[in-house]
């Protein structure tokens, strides 16, 4: 199947400092890309949906100036935490879809391996 | 957006018994999916189901979809410690914003 890679892996930043994942479709082209974040024992949260190109499109409760979300290439989305506090510390999730969106056909979402967020 | 609910949320079983996991929902939906998640780690996507299929196999998984009932079910037959995961499902509502909202899992344990 396809391949989805994240970066880093692991990150343990300070309080105030500002982190980038970046999340990358190696195998195809992902037109549209997903932040999750999941707290632990608890179920993925959609944060944002990234289409190539274009703005991104957040959720509900989510801060688009605390969560930059850049989606420069069809194989590269980058979200950017900026100035991080403990309370952002969790584990931040990218899913890749080679295809749009559409109201009958949806292609899998492919999904990055995740990255651990720790903020001191 | 809806989200799926999984049902049990804790299931502890011994290696070669079968697994059932079961995902209801409220309003119609275009699809469901099974995720498994390893402890720590990124989604893995077993099987799609869509509102007109009633069943689907994967090796040995199998996956059903009752949308009278609004209501999913996951089979993992024969199972094996390295089934021991989280398992999800999320549902695509019809009409909706076409993004998969997710349940908060199964978490699945197999004793060898």
């Amino acid at each position: 199947g396809a391949v989805v890679s994240q970066h880093p892996s692991r990150v343990i930043c300070k309080s105030g400092t500002s982190v980038k994942i970046e999340c990358r479709s190696l195998d195809f082209q992902a037109t549209t890309m997903f932040w999750y974040r999941q707290f632990p024992k608890q179920s993925l949260m959609l944060m944002a949906t990234s289409n190539e190109g274009s703005k991104a499109t957040y959720e509900q409760g989510v801060e688009k100036d605390k969560f930059l979300i850049n989606h420069a290439s069809l194989t590269l989305s980058t979200l950017t935490v900026t100035s991080a506090h403990p309370e952002d510390s969790s584990f931040y999730i990218c899913s890749a879809s080679g295809l749009p969106i559409t109201p009958v056909l949806t292609d899998t979402q492919y999904f990055g391996p995740g990255t651990r967020l720790t903020v001191l | 957006s809806q989200q799926g609910e999984e049902d049990p949320q804790a299931l502890s079983i011994q290696e070669g018994e079968n697994a059932t996991m079961n995902c209801s929902y409220k309003t119609s939906i275009n699809n469901l999916q099974w995720y498994r998640q390893n402890s720590g780690r990124g989604l893995v996507h077993l099987i799609l189901i869509r509102s007109n299929e009633r069943e689907k196999h994967s090796g040995r998984l199998r996956v059903t979809l009752d949308t009278s009932k609004k209501s999913s079910s996951l089979l993992i037959t024969a199972s094996r410690a390295a089934d021991t995961a989280s398992y999800f499902c999320a549902t695509e509502e019809t009409g909706g914003s076409y993004i998969p909202t997710f349940g908060r899992g199964t978490s699945l344990i197999v004793h060898p």
